[in-house]
């Protein structure tokens, strides 16, 4: 079956502009997980879906950031009023539970850049 | 709050050597999960090795061995017979099972090269 996948791979925004990141987990995992790589650095969780319900956003960095997975499947990471430093590699993860036993499935991510 | 930290920025080792990352973590609890994942040009993060911290016997998957030293709170990827294919950033990981959203906390990476 495929594997996670995320659109659109690349990104490029001016300031200012809103914009939407899609992820489409594996058939059947009820987890699902957006982290946030800045360039050069690990990985940094944002927000957390178990099924529809969205569980933690903790690491949403501000107001500005939204993400949705409405149906229990595909989930949208939304960012508002773009800034620079909101360019990033964003990840979408998605895992068959949400224990540890149960493997995170990572997507090819999504490239944003804000000019 | 937990922190995983690597301390080796960049590592290079000879095709067929054997080569060892580092990774240091800080945490207060007893029970919790720790991961290598790489993360290869392309940039799909794939999962290599994970240890339960409960377990006191250190994970092996083919090439690639860990070394868990809970009391030390260190957690080493040695990765053997190493091959042009492992080139990549490896980053360690935490999970704490029990949280709400289970997500990982990721150290700095570091960037292997793989020599021929």
């Amino acid at each position: 079956g495929a594997g996670v996948s995320q659109s659109p791979r690349y990104k490029v925004a001016k300031r200012g502009q809103d914009v939407a990141l899609r992820c489409d987990p594996i058939s059947g995992h009820v987890s699902l997980f957006w982290y946030q790589q800045a360039l050069g650095q690990g990985p940094e969780f944002l927000t957390y879906f178990q099924n529809e319900a969205q569980l933690d956003k903790s690491g949403l960095p501000s107001d500005r950031f939204f993400a949705e997975r409405p149906e229990g499947s595909v989930s949208t990471l939304k960012i508002q009023r773009t800034q620079q430093e909101d360019s990033a590699v964003y990840l979408c993860a998605s895992s068959l539970r949400g224990t540890g036993r149960s493997e995170q499935y990572f997507g090819p991510g999504t490239r944003l850049t804000v000019t | 709050a937990q922190t995983v930290t690597q301390s080796q920025p960049e590592m290079s080792v000879q095709e067929a050597e054997t080569v060892t990352l580092s990774c240091t973590y800080d945490t207060s609890e007893n029970n919790y999960y720790l991961f290598w994942y790489k993360q290869p040009p392309s940039r799909q993060m794939i999962l290599v090795i994970r240890q339960e911290a409960y377990k006191q016997q250190n994970a092996t998957e083919n090439r690639f061995s860990v070394n868990f030293q809970k009391a030390a709170k260190s957690f080493s990827l040695k990765i053997s017979d190493s091959q042009l294919g492992d080139t990549a950033m490896y980053f360690c990981a935490f999970m704490k099972p029990y949280n709400a959203g289970n997500m990982l906390t990721f150290g700095g990476g570091t960037r292997l090269m793989v020599k021929p």
